[in-house]
C-alpha cells in the first residue's frame, strides 16, 4: 500500500473542460512534487513545494496549476489541456526537499480528448 | 551537471538466473543515487538509496547495487530473478542543487520460466 493517496486514479477530459488532481499524504513530509510520465519514459518533475511554497517550476505551461492548501495536501489545477498532456501524473512527498527518499503514489492516468 | 545513463532498454533473464541492471552516473559532487521499480499502473517504490556510507548497498525484494566511484557506476543485482520482478526499473541521482531527482531512461526487466 501506498502512503502516497492520488485521486482520482483514472481521468477523461475534453479540451475545454476544469478539472483537479489531487494528492494527499500524512507523513508529516514537508516537501510534495508533482511529476509528468508519459508511456516508456521516465518521471520528468513538474513542480515541487517546500513548505507549502512553490520552490521550483520546471517551466510547465500555465493550463497546468498547482496548488498546495496545507502540509498534507497537493493539488494540480487543469485547464484548456491538450491531448499530448495525456499522460500519468504521479505525486511524491519527501522528508525536505532535496533529502531521500521520495514516496510516490500511483499516479492518476490522464487522458485528454 | 547531474545525469544517469541505463545501459539496456530492455533485459530478459530466466526464472532463477542472475538479474544485472546497469547504471552509469555523472555527477560532480558526491552522488545520492537511488533505484526505483514501477508495476504497470503504478507509482515508482524506492528499491535502494546510496548516500555515500556504505558503497555496498541492499535494498527489498532481495536487490542490492554496489557504488564505484572508479566505474561511476551503480549497477542494480539480484542472485536469482522471480517471476514478480517484471517491471519497469529506474536509475536516479540527485540534481546538484539538492533540490530534486533526476531519472534515467528506465530497463524493462522481463522474466521468463
Amino acid at each position: 500500500d501506498t502512503e502516497v493517496t492520488q485521486t482520482p486514479k483514472h481521468l477523461v477530459m475534453g479540451m475545454t473542460n476544469k478539472k483537479s488532481l489531487k494528492c494527499e499524504q500524512h507523513m508529516g513530509h514537508r516537501a510534495m512534487y508533482w511529476y509528468k510520465q508519459k508511456a516508456k519514459k521516465p518521471p520528468e518533475l513538474m513542480f515541487v513545494y517546500s513548505y507549502e511554497k512553490l520552490s521550483i517550476n520546471e517551466s510547465v505551461p500555465s493550463r497546468f496549476s498547482p496548488e498546495c492548501p496545507n502540509s498534507s495536501l497537493l493539488n494540480l489545477h487543469l485547464h484548456a489541456l491538450q491531448p499530448e498532456d495525456s499522460a500519468l501524473y504521479l505525486c511524491a512527498s519527501s522528508q525536505r526537499q532535496g533529502t531521500s527518499p521520495l514516496h510516490f503514489g500511483n499516479g492518476t492516468r490522464l487522458t485528454v480528448t | 551537471a547531474q545525469s544517469v545513463t541505463q545501459l539496456g532498454s530492455h533485459v530478459s533473464v530466466s526464472e532463477g538466473a542472475l538479474v544485472l541492471l546497469r547504471c552509469n552516473y555523472s555527477s560532480s559532487v558526491p552522488p545520492y543515487l537511488f533505484w526505483y521499480v514501477q508495476y504497470p499502473n503504478q507509482g515508482l517504490q524506492l528499491l535502494l538509496k546510496y548516500t555515500s556510507a556504505a558503497t555496498l548497498v541492499k535494498g527489498i525484494n532481495g536487490f542490492e547495487a554496489e557504488f564505484k566511484k572508479s566505474e561511476t557506476s551503480f549497477h542494480l543485482t539480484k542472485p536469482s530473478a522471480h517471476m514478480s520482478d517484471a517491471a519497469e526499473y529506474f536509475c536516479a541521482v540527485r540534481n546538484q542543487a539538492g533540490t530534486a531527482l533526476i531519472f534515467g531512461k528506465g530497463t524493462t526487466l522481463s522474466v521468463s520460466s
